[in-house]
């Protein structure tokens, strides 16, 4: 069966300060991956998507960036934290396919950015 | 802007009570899909249910049914006999056949609250 792993759960880190988060899926092959943000007050907005190695779409513009090194493996990077970057991250993952549309999302990196 | 949105930001209920979650979205395409999602305290988001827009029989699953109505746009939840497990975040969702499958777009939520 598919699995998604996301970590770290939980980063508080200074402002100004690097951000590295990985999401890792077992289980499947060349799926979508993507990066989500949810912020206070629940809503979520997508912020990259990715449908193939190297292949990394921007939804926001914003001072994030994301990578895609390998098939099943996806970052999330900043290279200087803002308050406002301050969040729940969540990572997802979906078969580009009419008959198996929905996303499986991992269990989330709270971040705080201090 | 907005495509799709959820009114109700939050609803209280006892337990055995039935809760509806309204959803209303917007879109142009003809192919589309629609989906509900349980976010729990521990943050994590749980597939619970999907229909295609081409599709607008109504189903029961458990406690879960769903109504979706093209005519006025609307995928309403509801979740029967509630329980204390139950309190979590409802998302609705949809995914466009013009935007990559798994692309989804949210509504703001509704939080339910279920009490003993």
């Amino acid at each position: 069966s598919q699995t998604i792993h996301q970590w770290p759960a939980t980063l508080v880190q200074p402002v100004g300060s690097p951000l590295s988060l990985e999401c890792t899926v077992e289980g499947t092959s060349n799926p979508n991956l993507y990066w989500y943000r949810q912020a206070a007050g629940r809503g979520l907005q997508l912020l990259f998507y990715s449908v193939g190695i190297g292949q990394i779409s921007s939804e926001v513009p914003q001072n994030l960036s994301a990578s895609r090194p390998q098939d099943r493996q996806f970052i999330l990077s900043s290279k200087k934290l803002l308050l406002s970057d301050s969040g729940f991250y969540l990572c997802a993952w979906s078969v580009d396919s009419r008959a198996d549309p929905e996303a499986f999302f991992g269990q989330g990196t709270r971040l705080t950015v201090v | 802007a907005q495509k799709v949105t959820q009114a109700q930001t939050e609803i209280s209920v006892v337990e055995k009570e039935d809760v509806t979650l309204d959803c209303v979205y917007e879109t142009r395409d003809t192919t589309y899909y629609l989906f509900w999602y349980k976010q729990p305290p521990s943050g994590e988001l749980v597939f619970l249910i999907r229909r295609n827009s081409f599709d607008e029989q109504n189903e029961i699953s458990g406690r879960y049914s769903w109504n979706f109505q093209k005519s006025t746009s609307s995928f309403n939840f509801t979740i029967t006999a509630s329980q204390v497990v139950d309190s979590a975040v409802y998302f609705c969702a949809l995914s466009e056949e013009a935007d990559s499958w798994g692309k989804l777009q949210f509504g703001a939520g509704t939080q339910v609250v279920v009490t003993p």
